[in-house]
């Protein structure tokens, strides 16, 4: 059973441009959430769908942006990049919902990430 | 607002030695605990997940434990391997409404000598 994807692996692009992110969840997994990776922050929560609805929100500006289509495939969008978008963006699936269904259904599995660099 | 936190920062022991990393969380209202590997530029691997109706998950050479009323859960590994050397990194999953999704620590950097 193949894994989550993400593409593209790298991404260059110079402040004012915008980006789209994807992820293929892992097949059957309905749960689709995305997080940023900063060596100065860490893993921070962007956001979480299931089902094509957005779930939660993390503390990031309106500029970060996501969807999930009916096949569970999501993308997310940055607008207007700054500096400080660099980062690795990573994605993860889950069968359920996080936070119900049996347990077991619920443990998140991340892609490789994309690589995010703005000049 | 949950914070997680992981001692020690880094760690760097022989090869076959067992050891602990230790994981602390500040609000006990959790549905999970997982604990994951990362090795440099790379995405993140799933090691355990311990539903927080559980006290322990055992995976291999691998053991997590989880204590929710104090707030800690440990990770031990037996028998290091060069292998093992990577970022180990603890998550919880909030509950309650609004909850937002795994919450990291910032990690255990850990090196196994040859």
């Amino acid at each position: 059973k193949a894994g989550v994807t993400q593409t593209p692996r790298y991404l260059i692009k110079t402040r004012g441009q915008q980006v789209t992110l994807s992820c293929s969840p892992i097949s059957g997994h309905r749960s689709v959430s995305w997080y940023q990776q900063t060596p100065g922050q860490g893993l921070q929560f962007l956001f979480e769908y299931f089902s094509e609805t957005q779930r939660n929100k993390g503390n990031f500006p309106g500029r970060f942006s996501g969807r999930q289509f009916s096949n569970s495939r999501s993308e997310m969008n940055v607008s207007t990049l700054e500096l400080g978008d660099s980062a690795l963006y990573l994605c993860a699936s889950s069968l359920t919902d996080p936070r119900k269904g049996l347990p077991g259904n619920n443990e998140q599995f991340f892609g490789p990430g994309t690589r995010l660099t703005v000049l | 607002k949950q914070e997680v936190t992981q001692i020690p920062a880094a760690l760097s022991v022989p090869e076959g030695e067992n050891l602990v990393l230790n994981c602390s969380f500040t609000d006990s209202a959790i549905y999970n605990l997982q604990w994951f590997r990362q090795d440099p530029g790379k995405g993140l691997t799933s090691l355990l997940l311990i539903q927080s109706s559980q006290r322990e998950q055992t995976s291999g050479r691998l053991n997590a434990s989880l204590d929710k009323s104090s707030g800690r859960s440990t990770l031990y590994i037996a028998a290091s391997q060069p292998g093992d050397s990577a970022t180990y990194l603890c998550a919880v999953l909030p509950s309650g409404g609004g909850a937002d999704g795994l919450t990291f620590g910032k990690g255990t950097h850990l090196i196994i000598q040859p």
